[in-house]
């Protein structure tokens, strides 16, 4: 019973460098979401999909590109990472429903040197 | 704008004390309210949540919450706390009839439990 699966876990990288961070979810979930927390800011939403092939801005998407190019899956890009982008990110499915709960993965944290 | 507060970013609690956790939100309209948890290394995790259903709401791991419109709160408490309690705890508004992706979270509680 996987649920919602972030990779990689933990993740390095030099200022200016590129990456991406992996979401896959087993429960076919509609919506999924990229959010970064930080310390007494909750959670953040950068990104988010309703469905396959679609994609929106969330509050806080500068910096950052998604893809959803299957249902299942959700990658969250850092085309030029900046210090300020170090954070634990956390990728969420959830039902269509605004009356359903999100899903979380275990999230990644990612310090930009 | 929807918004929501959480009531102190630190509670500290005796194991077999009360736990009240508090979570205010302002919206004209009574949205879905839900209570995440959070524990070190992991992504949070349904307690509970408030559908328009009953009011008293029972979660999981002994907690409930109670959604009250004229205080526009929903607040959360356990009866007995226990050391593996200590968590950071989230409360979340989403607007009816909207989506995942409306969903404002709380800046959290951290909850410890003394011995």
């Amino acid at each position: 019973n996987a649920g919602v699966t972030q990779t990689p876990k933990f993740r390095v990288l030099k200022t200016g460098q590129s990456m991406t961070l992996l979401c896959a979810q087993d429960m076919n979930h509609e919506y999924m979401y990229w959010y970064r927390q930080d310390p007494g800011m909750g959670l953040r939403l950068i990104h988010y999909s309703v469905g396959e092939g679609t994609t929106a801005k969330g509050e806080v998407p500068d910096g950052y590109n998604v893809s959803r190019l299957k249902k299942q899956n959700f990658l969250l890009g850092l085309e030029s990472a900046a210090p300020s982008q170090t954070s634990v990110y956390f990728c969420a499915s959830s039902p269509a429903s605004s009356n359903q709960p999100q899903h979380f993965g275990d999230g990644t944290r990612l310090s930009i040197l | 704008a929807q918004s929501v507060t959480q009531l102190g970013s630190h509670v500290s609690v005796s194991e077999g004390a009360l736990v009240l956790l508090r979570c205010n939100y302002s919206s004209s309209v009574p949205p879905y309210l839900f209570w995440y948890v959070q524990y070190p290394n992991q992504g949070l995790q349904l307690l509970l949540k408030y559908t328009s259903a009953a009011t008293l709401v029972k979660g999981i791991n002994g907690f409930e919450a109670e959604f009250k419109k004229s205080e526009t709160s929903f607040h959360l408490t356990k009866p007995s706390a226990h050391m593996s309690d200590a968590a950071e705890y989230f409360c979340a508004v989403t607007p009816q009839g909207t989506g995942g992706f409306k969903t404002i979270f709380g800046a959290g509680t951290r909850l410890f439990v003394k011995a």
